[in-house]
């Protein structure tokens, strides 16, 4: 079964403990991304990688890392989180940019207290 | 800057009516655009994507239609049922490779 998977779906931390999202595809997509979804503001862009070791800043990347060392994995790291990266966040993957079929992950609500 | 726009933040329409769902945006210049649907509590799921040089796409019930030059977009759902009772966003791809979603139709299908 086509698949994005995140872990944790959910998870309560508090500023500065340094923390990862992770992201798996299993259909061999080249296209990867990471969004935060807030009331009042929606869907927005964080990072996104067309290939292998290739990433890029969408738009709210500051606070956020990325990086894409296997085609599959696509993980979300927070160095120092802060209260304003509380958030419902999502990963998506494509076969290319703006391609169809596009896949989501369900979404991990994290809470930095 | 690219903005995109959803009008009405919020519908609710007895079932079997047909409807139609707006989108806008400010440049012109996109490399395709896509309407996707959110249920509570889950992720998205894409409906339909119309690349720049179309001007409509269908599947099953729904229909979306793409007007560059005047920077809109219509999604049209033709006899709603309850199970469309859910967000639907709009989103446009630019040409530097990224995403721009706007806020969303909050839809309820009344039974």
């Amino acid at each position: 079964e086509a698949q994005v998977t995140q872990n944790p779906r959910y998870l309560i931390t508090v500023t500065g403990k340094k923390l990862t999202v992770t992201c798996s595809q299993n259909m061999n997509h080249e296209y990867m991304s990471w969004y935060r979804q807030d009331p009042g503001l929606g869907l927005r862009q964080i990072y996104y990688s067309m290939n292998v070791e290739v990433t890029d800043k969408g738009d709210v990347p500051e606070g956020y890392k990325v990086s894409r060392k296997e085609k599959r994995n696509f993980p979300l790291i927070l160095e120092s989180p802060s209260p304003n990266q509380t958030s419902l966040y999502f990963c998506a993957s494509s076969p290319g940019q703006g391609e169809q079929p596009q896949h989501f992950g369900d979404g991990t609500r994290l809470s930095i207290l | 800057k690219q903005e995109v726009t959803q009008i009405p933040a919020a519908l609710s329409v007895p079932e079997g009516e047909n409807l139609v769902l707006n989108c806008s945006f400010t440049d012109s210049a996109i490399y395709n655009l896509q309407w996707f649907r959110q249920d509570p509590g889950k992720g998205l799921t894409s409906l339909l994507l119309i690349q720049s040089s179309q001007r409509e796409q269908t599947s099953g019930r729904l229909n979306a239609s793409l007007d560059k030059s005047s920077g809109r977009s219509t999604l049209y759902i033709a006899a709603s049922q309850p199970g469309d009772s859910a967000t639907y966003l709009c989103a446009v791809w630019l040409w530097d490779d990224k995403i721009i979603f706007g806020k969303g139709t909050r839809l309820h299908i009344l039974p």
